[in-house]
């Protein structure tokens, strides 16, 4: 069975830490990997990572794949209150009858 | 450019009764996919519609059926509620061939009693 594992499920830090997200899966046809922030309702598009060890960034996040272990990262560097979300990680597939499987996601939140 | 809107934002049914949910897609895209997000849990994909069709469909039963319209937009219909039902439906529309690129409703939360 297709599977997305993320972890942490929850994390609490300061402002000014650093924080690594993990993304596992076990899915077949695999296309790409998808990085989402949830604030409130909908999930907005942070990166999609398609080719092993090229990392993607913007800004204060980035966010890298290892296509041969079957995982991503995600990085936040000098997290701000305003990073307090959940990050969603999906694996969207070639082909089956579920093309964006997602994860639980990773409750992060952010104190002053 | 409106993105991809849904109605109604929140809705309280009781077991057994049926709902209609509705979703507009953003402007120029042809498909509309629907996820059920249970408290706490991702994402879980229900049903894609292309030119009218249901083209793919996840392990949800048959009392979730959905419907796309000429203008793209969709309808997601459940129906004799479960309380297990209670979750925020999200709509996501992008192009057939772009699916990487999906942009996602603010949701509706339904809540069944």
């Amino acid at each position: 069975e297709d599977k997305v594992v993320q972890s942490p499920l929850s994390l609490v830090v300061h402002e000014g830490d650093t924080v690594t997200l993990n993304c596992s899966y076990e899915v077949t046809n695999f296309r790409s990997l998808l990085w989402y922030k949830q604030e409130k309702k909908a999930p907005t598009f942070l990166f999609m990572l398609t080719s092993s060890g090229i990392e993607k960034k913007s800004g204060r996040l980035s966010s890298i794949l290892d296509k041969k272990e079957l995982f991503s990262i995600l990085n936040i560097t000098a997290t701000q209150t305003g990073d307090s979300a959940v990050y969603l990680c999906a694996v969207l597939r070639v082909s089956g009858n579920t093309p964006l499987v997602f994860g639980k996601g990773t409750r992060l939140s952010v104190i002053a | 450019d409106a993105g991809v809107t849904q109605s109604p934002t929140h809705l309280i049914k009781t077991r057994g009764q049926q709902v209609t949910l509705r979703c507009s897609p953003k402007s120029g895209h042809d498909t509309v996919s629907w996820y059920q997000q249970a408290l706490g849990q991702g994402p879980q994909f229900i049903f894609q519609y292309y030119e009218e069709e249901e083209r793919q469909r996840g392990n949800f039963p048959d009392r979730f059926s959905g419907h796309q319209f000429p203008n793209y937009s969709s309808e997601l219909n459940v129906n004799a509620l479960l309380l297990g039902d209670s979750a925020l439906y999200l709509c996501a529309s992008s192009l057939l061939y772009d699916q990487e690129t999906q942009y996602f409703g603010p949701g509706t939360r339904l809540l069944v009693l």
